[in-house]
């Protein structure tokens, strides 16, 4: 049974860039969910999505949106990045919501901004 | 961001030691779990608690739900050089509003084992 996958693995942009993100759910689940991992902040809640809405929203400026797909997979979209926008992007899935029916991430996307 | 306080930052210990590390919250929390993360993957969940009170094992690891909601245990019985890692409480509010995956997580116990 396949995992989480995030691509890419690695990516390094330019101040001022946009990036995107993708993250293949484990098939069946339909909630995924994002974060961002630095040194100084640790991870951090950055939004849920469940059957294609946002469910959840955590305290991230407007530069950073996503979506969901109707195959559960989802995106994430960085716009006008900053230096403070490196970090370790992490996405988990689950089945439903609430952590009853389990929450896997996958191994990340290491964004670097030069 | 908010994050739970976890304790201690880091540990070095020798192999075949017994290791304890500690998560609290000013909140009440109804979920506590806990993650270990290799460096350059995601965190992979260790132990869920769903219940006050709740003690759970799983091999050597042993967890604990406070009865008062806002803290959590992580034993490591005999440690392995493979239990080497950063080590990560989680916990899920009350959420009254329904169902939610949002998780507010601690800040990081760094385990080293030497052989």
């Amino acid at each position: 049974k396949a995992g989480v996958t995030q691509t890419p693995r690695y990516l390094i942009k330019t101040r001022g860039q946009q990036v995107t993100l993708s993250c293949s759910p484990i098939s069946g689940h339909r909630s995924v969910s994002w974060y961002q991992q630095t040194p100084g902040q640790g991870l951090q809640f950055l939004f849920e999505y469940f059957s294609e809405t946002q469910r959840n929203k955590g305290n991230f400026p407007g530069r950073f949106s996503g979506r969901q797909f109707s195959n559960s997979r989802s995106e994430m979209n960085v716009s006008t990045l900053e230096l403070g926008d490196s970090a370790l992007y992490l996405c988990a899935s689950s089945l439903g919501r609430g952590v009853y029916y389990g929450y896997t991430f996958g191994s990340g996307t290491r964004l670097t901004v030069v | 961001g908010q994050q739970l306080n976890q304790s201690p930052q880091s540990m070095f210990i020798q192999e075949g030691e017994d290791v304890s590390m500690n998560c609290t919250s000013s909140s009440i929390f109804n979920t506590w779990l806990w993650y270990k993360q290799d460096p350059g993957e995601g965190p992979v969940l260790l132990i869920a608690l769903y219940k006050a009170g709740e003690l759970t094992s799983n091999g050597r690891l042993t967890a604990q739900f406070g009865i008062t909601r806002k803290d959590s245990f992580l034993n490591i019985s005999a440690s392995i050089p493979s239990d080497v890692g950063i080590y990560f409480c989680a916990g899920q509010k009350v959420w009254y509003g329904g169902a939610t995956n949002k998780l507010i997580f601690g800040t990081g116990t760094l385990l080293a084992v030497q052989p």
